[in-house]
């Protein structure tokens, strides 16, 4: 069974500063890892994609992939309120086909 | 562009009761996906289909719960004589090309609720 772990937080970081999520993983085969934002009441939103080791970034959004440890994680620069959301993690191993997700981490940014 | 679209929005089924959720995909993705998220949980994966076959339905969880896309574009996940476990959200998404290692577009999702 290929695993995807987070925690599950609350994390509450201040407006402003650095948000980082991190997230583990059970298959040492696994190429490719997205990151998802999910609002209260709405479905996932894909914020970011990785699929080689090393830094990804995309405006305030910076992915991580680390193959050799088996962790990703996803760092949220310049953090704002409306960035508050429960963040999925996830990779393959959903059956064959699928992506298997984390249970989410719940953000929190302070005004 | 239009996104992933499902209907209906929210389903309120009587235990017994046999139920059916549409998904209608980005236009031209190849493959689309079906996941049941239930409260405080990640997206389970129940079901891939690539154009019309369903290559995979590993995780659908008994055999009440069927899915369709006969023409390889909007597809119907069909439950019967729904459970109360079976309450959880639906959700549908699509991929512009074959497999899990690309990035998948979710819809709004179908909450499913039995009482």
């Amino acid at each position: 069974q290929k695993e995807v772990e987070q925690n599950s937080g609350p994390l509450s970081v201040p407006e402003g500063a650095i948000a980082s999520l991190n997230c583990t993983y059970s298959d040492r085969g696994s190429q490719s890892f997205f990151w998802y934002r999910q609002y209260s009441g709405k479905s996932p939103e894909l914020i970011m994609s990785i699929y080689s080791n090393g830094d990804k970034e995309d405006g305030r959004f910076t992915a991580q992939l680390n193959k050799a440890s088996q962790y990703v994680s996803l760092l949220i620069r310049d953090s704002q309120p409306s960035d508050s959301a429960t963040y999925l993690c996830a990779g393959p191993g959903g059956g064959a086909d699928g992506l298997t997700f984390g249970k989410g981490t719940h953000l929190i940014i302070q005004p | 562009g239009a996104g992933v679209s499902q209907s209906p929005r929210y389903k309120v089924a009587k235990r017994g009761q046999d139920v059916a959720l549409r998904c209608d995909p980005i236009s031209g993705h190849v493959s689309l996906f079906w996941y049941q998220q239930a409260l405080g949980q990640g997206p389970e994966f129940l079901t891939y289909f690539q154009n019309e076959a369903q290559l995979d339905k590993s995780g659908l969880p008994s055999d009440r719960f069927f899915a369709e896309r006969p023409e390889g574009s909007v597809s119907t996940l069909k439950i019967q004589r729904t459970q109360q476990e079976d309450s959880a959200v639906y959700l549908c998404a699509s991929s512009s090309l074959a497999g899990k290692t690309y990035e998948q577009y979710f819809g709004p999702g179908t909450r499913l609720t039995v009482t």
